[in-house]
């Protein structure tokens, strides 16, 4: 079957860096996404990765391990605003996303 | 990026009736659009696939009698919830894309839907 499995919740402090990882089973892949979603609202593209490796857009880099079926989501310089879920979304063989619940990240001051 | 707009944000009605969502891809001709419930705290859980012209996909378990989708440009999709029921409160979000294989997926701004 296809599987996210991403932490529930983590908790960083403003101007820190955080590293939110994300393994996934999918039938097939053609890539994966990372999003943003604050409360109430729809998501937002962060990242796209893949090949394997670092890609880093400012403050945000995201990284793919494709035989370890593996990801992370990095975010440096933490703001307030960075306070929101973020939903690692691999696309499968037909070109589906497949979404997991997510991880609620929380900044403290 | 592209404007994916979604109508209305809010919407509240009363047990019985039909509520309609617009989704509208303002700058780019949308080929395939996605629409998604969210239950607080979930992820989001796709419905179903729809593709201008033709009709909708429904995911396993959605009632397609229930939720009827028309893609009848390639700048508009609609959602029509019929005989809704309190369960039915969720958020409701489009996503559009402007092609086929990979592309980046434009989401609309959700809609909140409560039935009282």
């Amino acid at each position: 079957g296809q599987n996210i499995d991403q932490p529930t919740e983590m908790t960083a402090t403003e101007g820190a860096i955080v590293q939110i990882n994300c393994t996934y089973q999918t039938s097939g892949f053609n890539g994966l996404f990372w999003y943003q979603q604050h409360a109430g609202e729809a998501p937002t593209f962060l990242s796209y990765n893949v090949l394997d490796g670092l890609e880093e857009k400012g403050r945000f880099s995201s990284f793919l391990s494709r035989s370890k079926g593996y990801s992370y989501l990095l975010l440096k310089e933490l703001q307030m605003k960075d306070s929101a879920s973020y939903l690692c979304a691999p696309m499968d063989s037909n070109y589906q996303l497949i979404w997991g619940a997510g991880t609620k990240l929380i900044i403290k001051p | 990026g592209a404007v994916v707009s979604q109508h209305p944000s809010r919407v509240i009605c009363k047990s019985g009736t039909s509520v309609k969502i617009e989704c509208r891809s303002l700058d780019f001709q949308a080929t395939t659009m996605f629409w998604y419930r969210q239950f607080p705290k979930q992820s989001l859980m796709l419905m179903a696939t729809s593709n201008e012209g033709s009709k909708a996909t429904y995911e396993q378990g959605v009632e397609k009698d229930k939720f009827l989708i028309n893609h009848a440009s390639l700048t508009l999709s609609t959602l029509t919830v019929t005989s809704a029921h309190p369960e039915d409160s969720s958020f409701y979000i489009c996503s559009a894309s402007a092609g086929e294989g990979v592309t980046e997926a434009f989401f609309g701004q959700g809609t909140r839907l409560t039935v009282v």
